[in-house]
């Protein structure tokens, strides 16, 4: 079955620490999306790549980077520059966000990240 | 800016009722894109519904109906004989040509379906 994998399901991160978020999708979709949720809020956009090789920055890249070199993968770097880390993270993809404008978003199950 | 407000953060109904969630939006332009999305305790985000802004005819999925008020800017979703299952957080969702066609999306609002 097709589908968007997030691994791991749960992650800790020590103060100074980068962690890497795996997002893994097999749909052949072209654009792929990173959000992070607060307990009883809405999503806010990180980072978005709509083809290999280019990613643009969402509402609150600042202490995340990401890498698109595949067009299945997505990771998330979660860097120390991020003071607050702690927060559900979702990876999401579509169909090419133009042409498939009336396409959903499909979401993969989610990475809980705490701080230790 | 482009937004989206959804007016109810929480709501309970018994099992088997109808219930509404409202969701209404700010946007310039003439054609874009409607979702709602639930997410249940388990966090996984699902398509509950979908709707063309060009298109008047309501969309509907079994259960799920939407009313969506083009002049009003107005989406609600309605959710006919409520099952224990429609227990979650449902999120409305929209984006145009504007937005990038990137999701500008709702605070959410909790519906529970007491037994």
């Amino acid at each position: 079955d097709g589908g968007i994998t997030q691994s791991p399901k749960y992650l800790f991160r020590k103060e100074g620490q980068n962690v890497t978020l795996s997002c893994e999708q097999n749909l052949n979709h072209d654009a792929m999306y990173w959000y992070r949720q607060d307990p009883g809020q809405g999503l806010r956009l990180i980072y978005y790549s709509q083809i290999v090789n280019d990613f643009q920055k969402g509402d609150i890249a600042e202490g995340y980077s990401v890498s698109r070199e595949k067009k299945e993968s997505f990771p998330l770097t979660v860097t120390s520059a991020q003071k607050n880390p702690t927060a559900f993270y979702l990876c999401a993809s579509s169909v090419d966000r133009g042409l498939g404008r009336n396409q959903p978003q499909h979401f993969g199950d989610g990475t809980r990240l705490s701080i230790l | 800016a482009q937004t989206v407000t959804q007016s109810q953060p929480e709501m309970s109904v018994q099992e088997a009722e109808t219930v509404t969630l409202s969701c209404t939006y700010d946007t310039s332009e003439n054609n874009y894109y409607l979702f709602w999305y639930k997410q249940p305790p388990s966090r996984q985000m699902i398509l509950v519904i979908r709707q063309e802004a060009y298109k008047q005819q309501n969309a509907t999925e079994n259960r799920f109906s939407v009313n969506f008020q083009k002049a009003a800017k107005s989406f609600s979703l309605k959710i006919s004989d409520s099952q224990l299952g429609d227990t979650a957080m449902y999120f409305c969702a929209f984006h145009s040509q504007d937005s990038n066609y990137q999701l500008i999306w709702g605070a959410g609002t909790k519906l529970i379906i007491k037994p």
